[in-house]
């Protein structure tokens, strides 16, 4: 059974990075899978941030996908040797507050988010 | 890219059955088999209910159902339970190589 744990950053400050690693297991990241970040501010709905998967790149390189309105401040990536994936988000503003997931989201031919991790709240204040 | 349209709130009473529409555009819904839905009670993570359009997961109660029709996805919950009560999303792959989500409806059990 597949399982997936975020890490804790807690409070960070404007400007700065975020990183968030995920852990996960029942599977090893180098599978078929869309490893995904999805994120809620409070009280608000669920934003995709994007997706790494090991499989199908050029020269068995990871492939990644963003979303438009965060391409240019995000980053996702795989830790092989620690069965884990990360998520970096740059030049951090209040916006960014929220619940941050980790997910499974899709293998060869399936495309939905199954399981999540139990989020973990990124709050991002002076 | 816009969030899938969904209606902020519906309600019902025990045993009535409810709808949620889930509008997007020819660019996702209306291009892909790939929508699913989630259920999101207060304060937890979101858990898969439906996906493929159509299909419920292993242990997902049958009261849940969805469908599509050109652009428009729905879910319907029959016989209302007091635990249905939660925040319900829809989801989708789109054309860019992207998924969207819509943006939530509130369940009341009346």
């Amino acid at each position: 059974q597949v399982h997936l744990q975020e890490s804790a950053p807690g409070l960070v400050k404007p400007s700065e990075t975020l990183s968030l690693t995920c852990a996960v297991s029942g599977t090893p990241v180098t599978s078929s899978n869309w490893w995904t970040w999805v994120r809620q501010a409070p009280g608000k709905g669920l934003e995709w941030i994007g997706e790494v998967s090991q499989s199908g790149g050029p020269h068995d390189s990871p492939v990644a996908h963003y979303n438009p309105s965060l391409s240019n401040r995000v980053t996702i990536s795989l830790d092989k040797a620690k069965n884990q994936f990360s998520l970096k988000l740059t030049s951090l503003m209040a916006a960014d507050t929220a619940v941050y997931y980790c997910v499974r989201g899709g293998g060869t031919d399936w495309f939905h988010f199954d399981p999540w991790g139990q989020g973990t709240l990124v709050s991002v204040s002076s | 890219q816009s969030a899938l349209t969904q209606p902020a709130s519906v309600s019902g009473s025990p045993g009535q059955s409810i709808t949620i529409s889930c509008t997007g555009t020819n660019s996702d819904i209306g291009s892909y088999k790939y929508v699913s839905w989630y259920q999101q009670p207060p304060g937890k993570a979101p858990k898969l209910i439906i996906f493929n359009v159509d299909s419920r997961p292993s242990g997902i109660s049958y009261r849940f159902s969805g469908s599509k029709s050109g652009n428009t996805a729905t879910l319907t919950i029959s016989g209302l339970q007091a635990e249905d009560e939660a925040d319900y999303f829809c989801s989708s792959y789109t054309n860019s190589v992207t998924r969207i989500f819509g943006g939530g409806t509130k369940l009341t059990v009346l």
